[in-house]
């Protein structure tokens, strides 16, 4: 089944501690991206990657790194997790090019006291 | 930049009745514009998509029409059901090469929809 998974799905941990979310497609896609979800503030981008080795940031960056050593994975790396990075996140990817839609993992509910 | 402006919510309605939620956008060439839902719980799924003028996307009931003249992508369903219920996201793909931003979504702040039987 072509899909999009994350892990792990919950996650409650405290400010300081490094941690790492896990993104992997199975759908051969070029193209990934990282997003969190805000209450009244809709998603917004974090960090995408047009093919390996090739990253860049998005709209809210700071406090993430990600690296793409492979095609299939994308992980999102948060070194420091402060409480103001408590929020859903959700990898996505699709193949290049505007017309095509992007595929979204399940979902990280990531609390950080 | 880019932009998309989606119409707050909440929005309530009672089951089969006509469903609009306005979507306008902001855009220097020529995006592909989307329809996203994201049902409780759940990731966001495609709902519905066009990619040039005059286009009309069209899924499980629910259309849109890509405006260029009046920048528009408004979503529509002549009757609601209460599996409808969810969070709606207008959204557009930058075109190729704008900014060096590729292909990234471009998202309104959503629209949550709630149908009563």
């Amino acid at each position: 089944e072509a899909q999009v998974t994350q892990n792990p799905r919950y996650l409650i941990t405290v400010t300081g501690k490094k941690l790492t979310v896990t993104c992997s497609q199975n759908m051969n896609h070029e193209y990934m991206s990282w997003y969190r979800q805000d209450p009244g503030l809709g998603l917004r981008q974090i960090y995408y990657s047009m093919n390996v080795e090739v990253t860049d940031k998005g709209d809210v960056p700071e406090g993430y790194k990600v690296s793409r050593k492979e095609k299939r994975n994308f992980p999102l790396i948060l070194e420091s997790p402060s409480p103001n990075q408590t929020s859903l996140y959700f990898c996505a990817s699709s193949f290049a090019g505007t017309n095509n839609e992007q595929f979204f993992g399940p979902g990280t509910r990531l609390t950080v006291l | 930049g880019n932009s998309v402006t989606q119409m707050e919510g909440p929005v309530t309605l009672s089951e089969e009745a006509f469903l609009t939620i306005n979507c306008t956008y902001t855009a220097t060439g020529y995006p592909s514009l989307f329809w996203y839902v994201q049902y409780p719980g759940e990731g966001l799924q495609l709902l519905l998509k066009a990619t040039k003028a005059d286009d009309k996307g069209s899924n499980k009931g629910f259309e849109a029409t890509y405006r260029k003249e009046t920048t528009s992508f408004h979503l529509e369903k002549g009757s609601v059901q209460v599996s409808d219920s969810a969070v709606y996201f207008c959204a557009l793909r930058d075109p190729m090469n704008y900014g060096g931003s590729q292909g990234n979504l471009i998202f309104g702040k959503g629209t949550k929809l709630s149908v009563k039987p």
